[in-house]
């Protein structure tokens, strides 16, 4: 069965960092591309950002450029979102998301979705 | 970036009858792998997302056949031929035909008159 655990949400003031974690299992994490997605209080979802199966291809929203740092540990089975110079729109549920494999890794997959964790930037 | 845009908003419906939602992108979600990558997603309140419905109209395990997906090009559809409680929710579509990014819709509310 596949399972997506994220961890590591919780209130952070603006300006500072939180580091996201997804344990996955369930399947051979190590050959699928992995993405996160979003979604603030009542609102829809937005895509953040992506990273390949070895973690050579990055990709991030405009909104979290150089900001957000995504990154995976193939061999402890954990994708990680590290979000630093928080703000408060970046208040949401972050969802860790399966992705597919090549060669359509990036385009496909979103068939497992973790349970979210919630991030809330606040002072 | 492709631009997804779902109609309606809002959509009551009785137990029993069909719910139909539309989703139009702003680019042909054809890729030149012939695949056209346009998801479904179902979002029961307090629940996380789920894929229901795979490039177009393939149904994810699991997923009553009332639900169904179809179109090409650029419009497309999602279909419960009748609506039961548990069907209550958000509906999303979502691209990646034009990766990067991925593109969701606004989403659709599915409620019971």
């Amino acid at each position: 069965e596949v399972q997506l655990v994220e961890s590591g949400g919780g209130l952070v003031q603006p300006g500072g960092s939180l580091r996201l974690s997804c344990s996955a299992s369930g399947f051979t994490f190590s050959s699928y591309a992995m993405h996160w997605v979003r979604q603030a209080p009542g609102k829809g979802l937005e895509y953040v950002s992506a990273i390949s199966s070895n973690g050579g291809s990055t990709y991030y929203a405009d909104s979290v450029k150089g900001r957000f740092t995504i990154s995976r540990d193939n061999s402890k089975n954990t994708l990680y979102l590290q979000m630093s110079s928080l703000r408060a729109e970046d208040t949401a549920v972050y969802y860790c998301v399966k992705g597919g494999v090549v060669p359509a890794a990036m385009l496909g997959g979103l068939d497992y979705w973790g349970q979210g964790t919630l991030v809330t930037v606040s002072s | 970036d492709v631009v997804m845009t779902q109609s309606p908003l809002s959509l009551p419906v009785t137990l029993g009858q069909p719910a139909s939602i539309s989703c139009r992108s702003s680019q042909s979600l054809v890729h030149s792998d012939g695949n056209t990558y346009l998801n479904w997603f179902q979002q029961r309140p307090g629940q996380s997302p789920r894929r229901l419905i795979y490039k177009v109209s393939n149904r994810d395990s699991g997923v009553p056949d009332r639900f169904s997906g179809s179109g090409s090009g650029t419009d497309f559809t999602l279909k419960i031929s009748r609506v039961e409680a548990e069907d209550v929710g958000v509906y999303y579509c979502m691209q990646g035909t034009h990766w990067p990014p991925l593109t969701f819709g606004g989403g659709t509310k599915v409620e019971i008159k």
